[in-house]
């Protein structure tokens, strides 16, 4: 069955630095990955999408990459904040191409 | 910020108790979905809808029904609550199948 895996659960690191939050997933090839942030007790919120035939995606201070071939998405923050300590999660779409299934999220500290 | 809408936002209620978990969205999304998170843990698919009249049980068994009589609620009753049912419950909806998730900011329930 397909699996999510999000590297690490926790991630801390200074203001200014960049962030790196790592998805890898097998068992499928899906045709795009998407990014989110949770902010605790709040709703998911969307940040990014990544399509299969694209290798970098960048969006302000974001940057996402996905690798079909190593089956894998990084995530950058560059010059991060205090205000981007959260949860972010990676997403695709299930098999049966229903809904987005989930990783568990790696939540990510900016210390100042 | 997307509109959808999820009340109540905490609900506390004994066991054997009938509840409604109630989410609206005004986009005219066409796609509704219901995901429960438990603390720590990603985000699980419970139901999802395609349209009016269109249910389908998501990849989480889940004891909960859902109904889908107009576009804009998706209701979610749980006819005899167990302790077992505590959890976060977030709905959202999508555009199309390649679309972003907009989610609700979820209702949390404890049953004592």
């Amino acid at each position: 069955s397909q699996k999510i895996e999000q590297n690490s659960e926790a991630l801390n690191i200074q203001e200014g630095k960049t962030a790196t939050l790592t998805c890898n997933y097998t068992n499928y090839s899906p045709a795009y990955l998407q990014w989110y942030r949770q902010d605790p007790g709040r709703g998911p919120v969307f940040l990014l999408l990544i399509r299969e035939n694209e290798k970098e995606k960048r969006k302000e201070r974001l940057k996402v990459t996905f690798d079909t071939t190593l089956k894998q998405s990084l995530f950058h923050i560059t010059a991060s904040q205090p205000a981007d300590s959260a949860t972010y999660l990676c997403a695709l779409l299930n098999q049966a191409g229903t809904a987005l299934i989930f990783g568990k999220g790696t939540t990510l500290s900016v210390s100042s | 910020e997307a509109d959808i809408y999820q009340t109540p936002r905490y609900l506390v209620i004994g066991t054997g108790k009938k509840i409604t978990l109630e989410c609206s969205q005004t986009m005219g999304h066409d796609k509704m979905y219901w995901y429960q998170q438990d603390p720590g843990m990603e985000l699980h698919l419970i139901h999802y809808s395609y349209g009016v009249n269109s249910t389908e049980k998501g990849d989480l068994s889940s004891e909960s029904t859902v109904s889908r009589i107009r576009t804009e609620h998706f209701p979610l009753t749980l006819e005899s609550a167990r302790p077992s049912h505590t959890s976060q419950y977030l709905c959202a909806s999508a555009q199309g199948n390649n679309s972003p998730l907009h989610f609700g900011n979820g209702t949390r329930l404890t049953v004592t």
